[in-house]
This record gives structure tokens, sequence and C-alpha cells, in this order.
């Protein structure tokens, strides 16, 4: 019954060897979200979508990118991964209306060699 | 831009009561919520406040005060399990639908 899917759950990279984290939802959710998480600190958010509509935090570097092909589906990609971004991934979902509520994947963890 | 403040690092005694304050300064939002995040775990929602005042869930009610830049979240009856860290997050400052977290709150709860 997972709503949020995220594949895979560990992911080791090598330092600038690209890498594709994928999130998968069945709720229909028009919005999707990616963060990154560092431990002990809170979720940063990276990029967001709704429906179509593409929105880049300021922050997030341009070795980031996203891709929803449709509504289900969204792609994190690292293009040139550093030991810096090694951290905890983290999808999540809302309705986009309505009482306000995200619904978070399990998350990947990803480790840059 | 954007801040919530809370404070890092909270103990409490199981059965107690537990308030965990969110303060914030940023430039209009839609709502504030709540979120639980257990070691290892990813976050749950607990609870969204879009107007001022309490919300209760259970054992866990959220306040809101705009006028006051704060929210908090009180736990009672504490158990074990909660131990985790608490994190508010504003909803829509800065665009809409992005969500913005709070520091987050290690809560300990012993024995």
């Amino acid at each position: 019954d997972a709503m949020v899917i995220q594949n895979p759950r560990y992911q080791v990279t090598q330092f600038g060897k690209p890498v594709t984290l994928s999130c998968s939802q069945t709720l229909n959710h028009n919005v999707m979200y990616w963060y990154q998480q560092k431990s002990s600190q809170a979720p940063k958010l990276l990029f967001h979508y709704y429906d179509k509509d593409f929105n880049n935090e300021a922050d997030t570097p341009d070795n980031f990118q996203s891709r929803r092909p449709n509504t289900s589906f969204c792609f994190l990609d690292i293009r040139s991964p550093g030991l810096g971004d090694a951290a905890m991934y983290l999808c999540a979902t809302s309705s986009g209306n309505g009482p306000y509520e995200q619904y978070f994947g399990p998350g990947t963890r990803l480790t840059v060699t | 831009g954007q801040s919530l403040e809370q404070p890092s690092e909270v103990t409490a005694v199981e059965g107690a009561i537990v308030q965990i304050n969110c303060t914030y300064q940023t430039s209009g939002f839609y709502g504030l919520s709540w979120y639980q995040q257990h070691d290892g775990g990813a976050p749950t929602f607990l609870s969204y406040n879009a107007l001022d005042g309490l919300e209760e869930t259970g054992r866990f009610s959220s306040f809101l005060s705009r006028s006051d830049s704060y929210g908090y979240l009180l736990l009672q009856e504490l158990q074990m399990k909660d131990s985790a860290s608490y994190f508010c997050a504003v909803l829509g400052s800065g665009g809409y639908q992005k969500v913005t977290f709070g520091t987050g709150t290690k809560l300990q709860v012993i024995p």
C-alpha cells in the first residue's frame, strides 16, 4: 500500500559519476518535492513541481536537475556528485489543495566514494 | 527570506506534557505544519494550522499566532515512542506550494 515509493533505498556512487534517483506516487497528487537532508539537519527543498510547472530553489546547485515526465514519476539527477552531496534524498507529494499535508517517501541514502 | 527557529533539543519525562516552539520570520504564508521524524525514517505529518488558534489531533495539538510570528506543538501523555525530531514548516512563503522547514527539535523522552 506504499503511496510514495523511492528507488533505490541506498545508492553508492563514485565521485563525479552521474546518478539518478527516482520517485513514484500512487496518490495522483499535483505537487511533488525533492528534499536533501543531511545528518541532524532539517530537510532542504531542492525543487518542486506543481503539475508540470517546475520551481527551482535559488540556492540549489546547477549540479542537481529534475524531471517529471508524468504525474506519477519524478527523477532527481545529480550530474557530477561530490562528497558534499552525500545525504538522504526525500521525495514528497501533496494534493495542492484543501487541508495541507505532505506525504514522504522512505528516502534514498546516497553515499559518494 | 524565510527563517523558522526551534529549540535544538528538549528532554521530557514519560507521561508529561511538552511544548515545542517555532518562531518565524517570513513574509506571508498559507499555513504552518508540524512533522515528526524518527532516526533513519522519513518525516510524517502531524498537523496543519491555516488559521490562528489551536488544532487538536489526539495527543498532539498545534497552535499558531500570526500576530506574534509564533507557533507551537504540544504533546500530551508523552510516550517513549515520541522520542524523535520535530519540525515546523511553512507553506507558501516565497512561492505557491513551496515548503520551508524549521531548524528542528530533537525530543528525548525519559522514563
